[in-house]
């Protein structure tokens, strides 16, 4: 199975400043297509996951463009410009490439 | 608006078998591929399988032994069985909708998550 590495495990942020969260892959999440397969969850207390980035760099329906995926390879990040209350949660990151797809620890964001 | 919702008991003893039902309202069943993902209390996710209509299946190693995964299109629902349960496979159940066909696994719609305690 891909293992998938998330750093920081807590990450208090102060409204209005931007958050980054890194995600490492044990092997490449490039695909013959030229795609990467690498999406970010949000789950916010009490909810179910909810998807943010998919192939990378692309904002699923409904997110906010404060919300930007980027990476390649082995080495991922998802970054939030100006976070905001709503943001708090755990964010995963998930290998998409191959079954069986796997998660990060997940990064829990909170509100300083 | 695409909407799923599992069912099922919220209580198995150990060595029986959980069954749940996702019902997919807003879209039809034959139209995506379907996932199961559980969550332990308090911790991170576990990708359990896939279904495609009746035509393809596929499970997590870790779990295959004891997994199967039906459509029922009459119904507008898919299902998961889990055999020979343990206090382990205690968590919360989710049903998730893949963005789009293979290559690749997106869930971008999910229930709401059903917790199954296995417990005598």
């Amino acid at each position: 199975d891909i293992v998938m590495t998330q750093s920081p495990l807590s990450l208090p942020v102060t409204p209005g400043e931007p958050a980054s969260i890194s995600c490492r892959s044990s092997q490449s999440l490039l695909y013959s297509n030229g795609y990467t397969y690498l999406d970010w969850y949000l789950q916010k207390p009490g909810h179910s996951p909810q998807l943010l980035i998919y192939l990378g760099s692309n904002r699923a329906s409904g997110v906010p463009d404060r919300f930007s995926g980027n990476g390649s390879g082995t080495y991922f990040t998802l970054k939030i410009s100006r976070v905001e209350a709503e943001d708090v949660g755990v964010y995963y990151c998930m290998q998409a490439l191959q079954t069986p797809p796997t998660f990060g620890q997940g990064t829990r964001l909170e509100i300083k | 608006q695409v909407q799923l919702q599992e069912s099922g008991p919220g209580l198995v003893k150990p060595s029986e078998t959980l069954s749940l039902t996702c019902t997919v309202s807003g879209g039809s069943v034959t139209s995506h591929y379907w996932s199961w993902i559980r969550q332990p209390p308090g911790k991170g996710l576990e990708w359990i399988g896939y279904i495609y209509y009746s035509v393809s299946s596929n499970y997590n190693p870790s779990l295959k032994r004891r997994v199967t995964m039906s459509v029922d299109t009459s119904r507008n629902q898919f299902s998961l069985n889990l055999s020979s349960v343990t206090a382990a496979d205690t968590a919360v159940y989710y049903c998730a909708r893949h963005l789009r066909a293979m290559p690749g696994i997106d869930f971008d719609y999910w229930g709401q998550g059903a917790l199954v305690t296995v417990s005598s």
